[in-house]
């Protein structure tokens, strides 16, 4: 069956260092990859797209890479500050034109 | 620009009941999203519309969910009865796009449903 994998119990680091979130897929062939963060009480908001033919795809902090051979998708937020601190979702393409979003991983970056 | 407007933020209501979500996209954009949102089961595209017309609805659970987007300014989603297991938040997201293809979806605070 298709799965979305995030890492469904919270990551946790401290301030400064490089947070690293993971999305897997499987019995998927995603056009494209998108991440997005929400807030409590909060819709999503979109980060960063990532195409199948794009390796790696990074904006101010934030990178992000995909391997469609090993079907997943690193999400790495560099000198991450408490700001940062939010569920993030990753979110595939199909080609039924779809969004299928996976359960989101909870960061938390203490001081 | 106010970004996505969903109504009601807010509602409670007993099994049997109608219940009418309402959103208005972005001023411009061609595609209209439903998503529903829990704890157990994360975010579900439910329905989704390109210049108002429906493209896909099979992520609509039952018959008791209908949706209709009568012009580009204004979406409506009701459940009809209501039932418990309904309760979630109910997003509304809109693109510039001819689908999720190529741009990102704004999303809307959500409407929080109870029912009871």
């Amino acid at each position: 069956s298709q799965k979305i994998e995030q890492n469904s119990e919270a990551l946790n680091i401290q301030e400064g260092k490089t947070a690293t979130l993971t999305c897997n897929y499987t019995n998927y062939s995603p056009a494209y990859l998108q991440w997005y963060r929400q807030d409590p009480g909060r819709g999503p908001v979109f980060l960063l797209l990532i195409r199948e033919n794009e390796k790696e795809k990074r904006k101010e902090r934030l990178k992000v890479t995909f391997d469609t051979t090993l079907k997943q998708s690193l999400f790495h937020i560099t000198a991450s500050q408490p700001a940062d601190s939010a569920t993030y979702l990753c979110a595939l393409a199909t080609n039924t034109d779809k969004l299928i979003f996976g359960t989101g991983t909870r960061l938390q970056v203490f001081p | 620009d106010a970004g996505v407007i969903q109504s009601p933020r807010h509602e409670v209501t007993e099994m049997g009941q109608e219940v009418t979500l309402r959103c208005k996209p972005i001023s411009g954009h061609n595609s209209l999203f439903w998503y529903r949102q829990t704890m157990m089961r994360g975010l579900e595209l439910l329905i989704y519309f390109n210049n108002n017309v429906p493209i896909d609805d099979s992520g609509m659970p039952e018959d008791r969910f209908s949706a209709k987007m009568p012009n580009a300014s204004f979406s409506t989603l009701k459940i009809q009865p209501s039932e418990p297991r309904d309760s979630a938040v109910y997003f509304c997201a809109s693109s510039s796009s001819g689908g999720p293809l190529t741009y990102e979806q704004y999303f809307g605070p959500g409407t929080r449903l109870t029912v009871t």
